[in-house]
């Protein structure tokens, strides 16, 4: 049974940084691309980042780039998303998710985990 | 501002179909057949119904389906069900700025 775990959430002040990980198991974790997926209180699903299974590429949506960070190990069956110099607007319930596909990235999710929630405030 | 359009909410009654629509353009939805469906339940997190435009993961009811015609996704519901009521939201595969629907709130009369 495919099972993903988000962590690493919690209160943050603005400017402040997170370390958010999504250990999953029960599938061949490095064949399959992840990505982080938000969704803030009331509203819809925004992609926030991806990253394939070897862990060589990475891409990020306009509104984080140079302030999150994804990576993954996959000896450990994780991915990770690092956050800094956090925003109020970066408030939201943080979900991995894992491609349908092997090999490729094309943003299409089969498995989601239960989410963790980012609160940005002073 | 979503890339992919969506109506806000639709409705329909029980037994009933109704047709979600997906709108890109063609640098996104248009260009690519990687087009995927979600269901989100309040407090629940999404449940892909269909991906590749059409097709259904396993356990999905096959009331549920998908089509595209140009830059235009849409989600068919047939003999809607109560349990049916949420949130729908579609995404297209893009090499740029990837984006999700803005999400439809379907409520079953």
């Amino acid at each position: 049974e495919v099972q993903l775990l988000e962590s690493g959430g919690g209160l943050v002040q603005p400017g402040g940084s997170l370390r958010l990980s999504c250990a999953a198991s029960g599938f061949s974790f490095s064949t399959y691309g992840m990505s982080w997926v938000r969704q803030a209180p009331g509203k819809g699903l925004e992609w926030v980042s991806a990253i394939t299974g070897s862990g060589d590429k990475t891409w990020h949506a306009d509104s984080v780039t140079g302030r999150f960070t994804t990576s993954r190990d996959n000896s450990k069956n994780t991915v990770y998303l690092q956050m800094n110099n956090l925003r109020a607007e970066d408030t939201a319930l943080y979900y991995c998710a894992k491609e349908t596909t092997p090999i490729i990235v094309i943003t299409q999710f089969d498995y989601w985990g239960q989410g963790t929630p980012v609160t940005v405030s002073s | 501002q979503s890339a992919l359009t969506q109506p806000a909410s639709v409705s329909g009654s029980p037994g009933q179909s109704i047709t979600i629509s997906c709108t890109g353009t063609s640098n996104d939805l248009g260009a690519y057949n990687y087009v995927s469906w979600y269901q989100q339940h309040p407090g629940k997190a999404p449940k892909l119904l269909i991906y590749e435009v059409s097709n259904r993961p396993s356990g999905v009811p096959d009331r549920f389906s998908g089509s595209k015609s140009g830059n235009t996704a849409s989600l068919t519901i047939s003999g809607l069900q109560a349990e049916d009521e949420a949130h729908y939201y579609c995404n297209s595969y893009t090499t740029t700025n990837i984006k999700f629907g803005g999400g439809t709130k379907l409520t079953v009369l």
